[in-house]
């Protein structure tokens, strides 16, 4: 079966400061990765996926992250995070169309 | 486009009475999905339709738990009989594209607490 860990619950940083989300993986055949964002009274917002190719995706909002297959990791990076981006980040791998497999979430704290 | 909708937003019930949420997809979405979202925990697949057709149920989905989409556009989840553990974010999505290029769109869930 397949699953990710989101061994970060909480992530406190400083506004500009860079932050990494770390999302490890498990899975037997071939992958697909999402990390997705959900701020306060919002629904879930796709940030980037990793489908194949580059193994360096970007995403929405400034994110990018590094699919690594020889450590099974998908970080999710940013080099200067605002006040804004604090909310929930969920990492997720795909099992079959978009039957998604979500961690446990990151909480990114940002403070001014 | 107007986004995936649901209704209500929240939801407080006694044990033991049953409760509807609806989803208004996307217009022209033709998969729609739904998901369990419990504190401190990740969103959990619970079942997805194809047009009106049902295509695959998590085992989370109790007896007491029935999803419709009667003419492929809304769909609504009902829980029978409602336990204090089913107090979660129900989350609906529906999605454009096919394959690899599918893309969900989530509404902002209901909350449902049972007291």
């Amino acid at each position: 079966a397949q699953s990710v860990t989101q061994l970060d619950s909480q992530v406190p940083v400083f506004e500009e400061a860079p932050v990494e989300l770390r999302c490890n993986y498990s899975s037997s055949v071939s992958v697909y990765l999402f990390w997705y964002v959900q701020y306060p009274n919002q629904g879930l917002q796709l940030l980037l996926k990793y489908l194949s190719g580059s193994t360096l995706v970007k995403g929405i909002n400034g994110f990018e992250a590094e699919f690594n297959k020889s450590q099974t990791s998908f970080h999710l990076r940013k080099p200067s995070v605002h006040i804004s981006d604090t909310a929930e980040y969920f990492c997720a791998v795909n099992t079959g169309f978009q039957k998604l497999v979500f961690g446990t979430g990151t909480r990114l704290l940002v403070s001014p | 486009d107007t986004g995936v909708s649901q209704d209500p937003r929240h939801k407080i019930t006694k044990r033991g009475q049953n409760v509807t949420f609806r989803c208004d997809p996307i217009s022209e979405h033709n998969r729609l999905y739904w998901y369990r979202q419990t504190l401190g925990q990740g969103p959990e697949f619970l079942t997805y339709f194809q047009n009106e057709a049902q295509l695959e149920k998590s085992r989370l989905l109790s007896d007491r738990f029935s999803a419709e989409r009667p003419k492929g556009s809304f769909s609504t989840l009902e829980i029978q009989r409602t336990e204090q553990g089913d107090s979660a974010m129900y989350l609906c999505a529906s999605s454009s594209g096919q394959g690899v290029n599918e893309k969900l769109f989530f509404g902002s869930g209901t909350q449902l607490s049972v007291l």
